[in-house]
């Protein structure tokens, strides 16, 4: 069974920083594009970041760029999102989502919550 | 950045009837490669976003036959032939041809 799970989230202060992880199983992690969504509370869903099968390859939202940097660690089956500089409008559930194979963000985890606050 | 646009953003719906949901992309979703990857995602509350169509018509692996998609360049379709309970939710259409991926504003599925 395909599974995606993150954690790593919590409440952080403004300009603080923080490391969402994303445990993959069930499927070959190497071989997938990896993707982190987030969706403020009770608005819309919002795409961050991608991770390609090339681990040096990834893209990002504007709002993001240069502070949020994507990773993972084939070997781990895991997926990461460092976070610095966070402000307020980053509060968010940050969903992990498998790239499937021409079929679209197909598999999503729980979701972790992040709270950027004083 | 490509701008989806659903329409309706809320209907309600009595059960057994059809619901369709309507989404446009301020440009086309064909990519280079000869496909369009408009999606189709539900969020039932409090869960995470499953998805449900993808590549316009695509039924993803155990979900219903009454839902359909259709369309084509930038406009997009999505059908429920007979609404159940279990459908309430919000359904998001979303484009992954284009980097950043975007997501329409979402529509708000309920029962009447």
């Amino acid at each position: 069974e395909v599974q995606v799970v993150e954690s790593g989230g919590g409440l952080v202060q403004p300009g603080g920083s923080l490391r969402l992880s994303c445990a993959a199983s069930g499927f070959t992690f190497s071989i997938h594009w990896m993707h982190w969504v987030r969706q403020a509370p009770g608005k819309g869903l919002v795409w961050v970041s991608v991770i390609m099968t090339d681990v040096s390859s990834a893209v990002y939202a504007d709002s993001v760029k240069g502070r949020f940097t994507i990773s993972r660690d084939n070997a781990k089956n895991t997926l990461y999102l460092q976070m610095n500089s966070l402000r307020a409008e980053d509060t968010a559930v940050y969903y992990c989502a498998r790239g499937g194979m021409g079929s679209g963000l197909d598999y999503w985890g729980q979701g972790t919550l992040v709270t950027v606050s004083s | 950045d490509i701008v989806m646009t659903q329409t309706p953003l809320s209907s309600p719906v009595t059960l057994g009837q059809p619901a369709s949901i309507s989404c446009r992309s301020s440009q086309s979703l064909v990519h280079s490669d000869g496909n369009t990857y408009l999606n189709w995602l539900q969020q039932r509350p409090g869960q995470p976003p499953r998805l449900l169509i993808y590549k316009i018509s695509n039924r993803f692996s155990g979900v219903p036959d009454r839902f359909s998609g259709s369309g084509a360049g930038t406009d997009f379709t999505l059908k429920i032939s007979r609404v159940e309970a279990e459908d309430v939710g919000v359904y998001y259409c979303t484009q992954a041809t284009h980097f950043p991926y975007t997501f329409g504003q979402g529509t708000k599925l309920e029962i009447k």
